[in-house]
């Protein structure tokens, strides 16, 4: 079966704009969760979404937002860019109810890069 | 709150070694505990899963435990080779969402 998809894969963008990536969990996944990594800070928790309801959010300003679709599609925005967003964003999907009880399958990544 | 917490940083061993991987969490009431491989600028590979009710999964080389009561897991390497050379990371789920180790990064010399 399809694994979780991701798109982009690589983004340059300018300080000020504001940046769009999807992701597309396994089909039949309901929750999507999105994660920030970059090398000084690791993994940090953006926001969950199950069902097209965010049920929990991480320790991001509010110029990162996020939205799921009727279809379990999820995208995560990010306006005003600041050279610190540069970062790997990985989404991840599972089955369960947030719990994570079949586990988390991640996809590839998209690669931000703020100039 | 969970905290993970993994042990070493880094390790570096010569192609053959069986080498162990420690993750420790402060809150024994997890659901599972899942370890995941990552290789530079890649997203997220999982290994394997242990369900709070096993002891123990394998896949090929690898064995990873779980000890809910003590609040750990180890990972198992048997004969470790140069393409396990990768970043682990150990994660359980807590408040939708999964808290992750800091990682180990491993690399196996030919």
């Amino acid at each position: 079966k399809a694994g979780v998809t991701q798109t982009p894969r690589y983004l340059i963008k300018t300080r000020g704009q504001q940046v769009t990536l999807s992701c597309s969990p396994i089909s039949g996944h309901r929750s999507v969760s999105w994660y920030q990594q970059t090398p000084g800070q690791g993994l940090q928790f953006l926001f969950e979404y199950f069902s097209e309801t965010q049920r929990n959010k991480g320790n991001f300003p509010g110029r990162f937002s996020g939205r799921q679709f009727s279809n379990s599609r999820s995208e995560m925005n990010v306006s005003t860019l600041e050279l610190g967003d540069s970062a790997l964003y990985l989404c991840a999907s599972s089955s369960a109810y947030g719990t994570g009880g079949d586990g988390y399958t991640f996809g590839s990544g998209t690669r931000l890069t703020v100039v | 709150k969970q905290e993970v917490t993994q042990i070493p940083a880094a390790l570096s061993v010569p192609e053959g070694e069986n080498l162990v991987l420690n993750c420790s969490f402060t809150d024994s009431a997890i659901y599972n505990l899942q370890w995941f491989r990552q290789d530079p600028g890649k997203g997220l590979t999982s290994l394997l899963l242990i369900q709070s009710s096993q002891r123990e999964q394998t896949s090929g080389r690898l064995n990873a435990s779980l000890d809910k009561s003590s609040g750990r897991s180890t990972l198992y390497i048997a004969a470790s080779q140069p393409g396990d050379s990768a970043t682990y990371l150990c994660a359980v789920p807590y408040n939708n969402d999964m808290r992750f180790g800091a990682g180990t990064r491993l690399t196996v010399k030919p």
